[in-house]
């Protein structure tokens, strides 16, 4: 089956500490993976997608096949990096483009 | 400069009483989602269109339904709202569907069934 876990609901880190939000998948295939995020009062939106292996705002993942898992991280956390995150799985054959996203991470970065 | 809609964006009804929740989307995309997003869970897929073409997941439940009458407007009806179905609902677009699509979402609905 098709699942993704994010084993944390709430991360707490002070400005300028590393982040890492943690994410596992399980899926038979290949997947496309994604992180996407939504600001207070704001909708949802991508903040990354594993494909385009870019650094946004700062954060990056690696899809790591092995551990099954794309992890999200970032060196040093901004106040304005609180929200909430969720880690979604696409299939990578799929010509629907549906989503299976995770419970989601709070962030919350103090000042 | 919004470029998925829904209305309303608090959608209150009475157990039974049937409602509809309404997206538009600006983005000429050929793909519409619904999601359902319960208190502290998960976004759940309910169904999509692509183009006209309806599709269902596997386990929602007979009670929704959805309506695409154009590319750009796309419904979600519940047909007898219960107490178990107060949520956020989300519509998302994409452009062509593939896997590796980005999804745009809209703001949401929250339903409240009294």
């Amino acid at each position: 089956a098709q699942r993704v876990t994010q084993p944390e609901k709430l991360l707490s880190v002070f400005k300028g500490a590393p982040v890492e939000l943690k994410c596992n998948y399980s899926y038979s295939g290949s997947p496309e993976l994604f992180w996407y995020v939504q600001y207070s009062r704001q909708r949802l939106q991508l903040l990354l997608r594993h494909i385009s292996r870019e650094s946004i705002k700062g954060f990056t993942a690696d899809l790591n096949k092995g551990e099954t898992s794309f992890h999200l991280k970032k060196p040093f956390a901004q106040e304005e990096d609180s929200a909430m995150y969720y880690c979604a799985l696409s299939s990578g054959s799929s010509n629907t483009g549906k989503l299976i996203f995770g419970q989601g991470t709070t962030l919350q970065v103090k000042p | 400069d919004a470029m998925v809609i829904q209305n309303p964006r608090y959608q209150v009804t009475q157990f039974g009483k049937p409602v509809t929740l309404s997206c538009s989307q600006t983005l000429n995309h050929n793909v519409m989602y619904w999601y359902q997003q319960k208190s502290s869970q998960a976004p759940k897929l309910l169904f999509h269109y692509y183009d006209k073409d309806f599709n269902n997941e596997a386990d929602t439940p007979d009670n929704f339904q959805s309506r695409r009458p154009n590319t750009s407007f796309c419904f979600l009806d519940i047909r007898s709202p219960g107490l178990g179905d107060a949520a956020m609902y989300l519509c998302a677009t994409s452009r062509d569907g593939r896997g590796t699509a980005k999804l745009f979402f809209g703001s949401g609905t929250q339903l409240s069934v009294l």
